[in-house]
């Protein structure tokens, strides 16, 4: 079965643009979830999602945003990009019933805003 | 979600058993235990979890005593391939908060040849 996979998996981008980012999770999974990961912070959750709706939600502003297809597959999208926005993106998928703390993690994607 | 403590860094050597101990105080009871394993530049990979006393997988063992206000990760033999960053998190199974993970800091654990 292929794993969780995030397209791309390097971006540079200019500060005041923006950026989406997409996540295929295992087939199968409902849930999916979005983490960002910095040397200063750690790994911080983003949000998840489970068909199609938000079911929870980080402490990041307004600019972060994301949506979930009908087929499950999700993207997070990033507006006026910030130079503080500059992470690892990592998508994370589970079947969403019951088994919440076994998540499948991609390989992320590299943000990097100059 | 309960908080945990973690050494933020360790050493072994190969073919040692390696024990990270995570300090849960405030654990409730319906809580239960998971360990993920991250190297760099990829995604947390799940290792295992647990409410009480003892499991073991192909993997580690994961001894909670019975107090559950601690836990500790067992990896036996441990190979340069283990080097990674290990994060030990604490939470309800059942909550509606199923996709929430909360990571800590980690603990670094650095296997020399």
């Amino acid at each position: 079965k292929a794993g969780v996979t995030q397209t791309p998996r390097y971006l540079i981008k200019t500060r005041g643009q923006q950026v989406t980012l997409s996540c295929s999770p295992i087939s199968g999974h409902r849930s999916v979830s979005w983490y960002q990961q910095t040397p200063g912070q750690g790994l911080q959750f983003l949000f998840e999602y489970f068909s199609e709706t938000q079911r929870n939600k980080g402490n990041f502003p307004g600019r972060f945003s994301g949506r979930q297809f009908s087929n499950s597959r999700s993207e997070m999208n990033v507006s006026t990009l910030e130079l503080g926005d500059s992470a690892l993106y990592l998508c994370a998928s589970s079947w969403g019933q019951g088994r919440i703390y076994e998540q499948y993690f991609g390989p992320g994607t590299r943000l990097t805003v100059t | 979600l309960a908080k945990t403590t973690q050494p933020i860094s360790m050493d072994s050597y190969e073919g040692q058993e390696v024990n990270i101990t995570c300090s849960h105080n405030n654990i409730a009871t319906n809580d239960y235990i998971t360990w993920y394993q991250q190297f760099p530049s990829q995604g947390p990979r799940f290792i295992i979890q647990g409410y009480k006393t003892k499991v073991t997988n192909e993997v580690a063992s994961l001894f909670i005593p019975a107090d559950r206000k601690s836990s500790t990760l067992s990896l036996p033999r441990v190979s340069l391939s283990d080097t990674a960053v290990y994060y030990c998190l604490v939470g309800d199974k059942g909550s509606s908060n199923t996709g929430k993970l909360i990571f800590g800091q980690g603990t670094t654990l650095q296997v020399k040849p």
